[in-house]
């Protein structure tokens, strides 16, 4: 089976820098996967990595260990709207490949 | 595309009646993936089918949960009958394809379901 860690809440002011780590462990592993979701919305794709390191779109960067089991989100210049959960997701390779998600992690960004 | 459609937006029944939630995958799309989120459990896989074929029905709660999907267009989730335990937001989602590069799921807006 699969199981994901992430921490429950972060908070942060506008401008800064804040990283969501996630650790997992799995069967087998295809990569991981960030979904964004805001208060009373759907979640939303952000990022994936199959391969170990940093991937790097806009603001929002995503970064893989494979061999530590281990992934990060990253978002710099924070803003309000960032305020958000973000969820880190794995493919369950031994039970029919569906995506596991992670317990999210809550953003507040502060003015 | 207008995304994925999800109806209804809300739903208020009272326990023991028949609730149909539907959902209307993104065009193209060959995975349909039907999810439950409650605060207590986070967001869990109910079902997903392939093809219109459901593959994974290992998360469905108990019989009192069915789903379909006749065609590559339209799916229904169904609870009959309905208990309180069963309010959560669920959510439809579909994806292209599943390949080792990796997937996007693409979420409707989701049904908040309360079951009084």
């Amino acid at each position: 089976g699969q199981s994901l860690e992430q921490p429950s809440e972060v908070t942060a002011v506008e401008g800064a820098i804040v990283q969501i780590n996630c650790t997992y462990q799995t069967s087998g592993f295809y990569g991981l996967s960030w979904y964004q979701q805001h208060d009373g919305g759907a979640p939303t794709f952000l990022s994936y990595n199959a391969l170990d390191g940093l991937e790097e779109t806009g603001r929002f960067s995503s970064f893989l260990s494979r061999s530590d089991s281990y992934g990060y989100l990253l978002l710099q210049e924070l803003q309000m709207k960032d305020s958000a959960s973000y969820f880190c997701a794995v493919r369950d390779r031994s039970g029919n490949d569906k995506l596991i998600f992670g317990t999210g992690t809550r953003l507040q960004v502060f003015p | 595309d207008a995304g994925v459609i999800q109806s209804p937006r809300h739903e208020v029944t009272e326990m023991g009646q028949e609730v149909t939630l539907r959902c209307k995958p993104i065009s193209g799309h060959d995975y349909l993936f039907w999810y439950r989120q409650t605060m207590m459990r986070g967001l869990e896989l109910l079902i997903y089918f392939n093809n219109n074929v459901p593959i994974d029905d290992s998360g469905m709660p108990e019989d009192r949960f069915s789903a379909k999907m006749p065609n590559a267009s339209f799916s229904t989730l169904k609870i009959q009958p309905s208990e309180p335990r069963d309010s959560a937001v669920y959510f439809c989602a579909s994806s292209f394809e599943r390949g080792v590069a990796g997937e996007t799921q693409y979420f409707g807006p989701g049904t908040r379901l309360l079951v009084l």
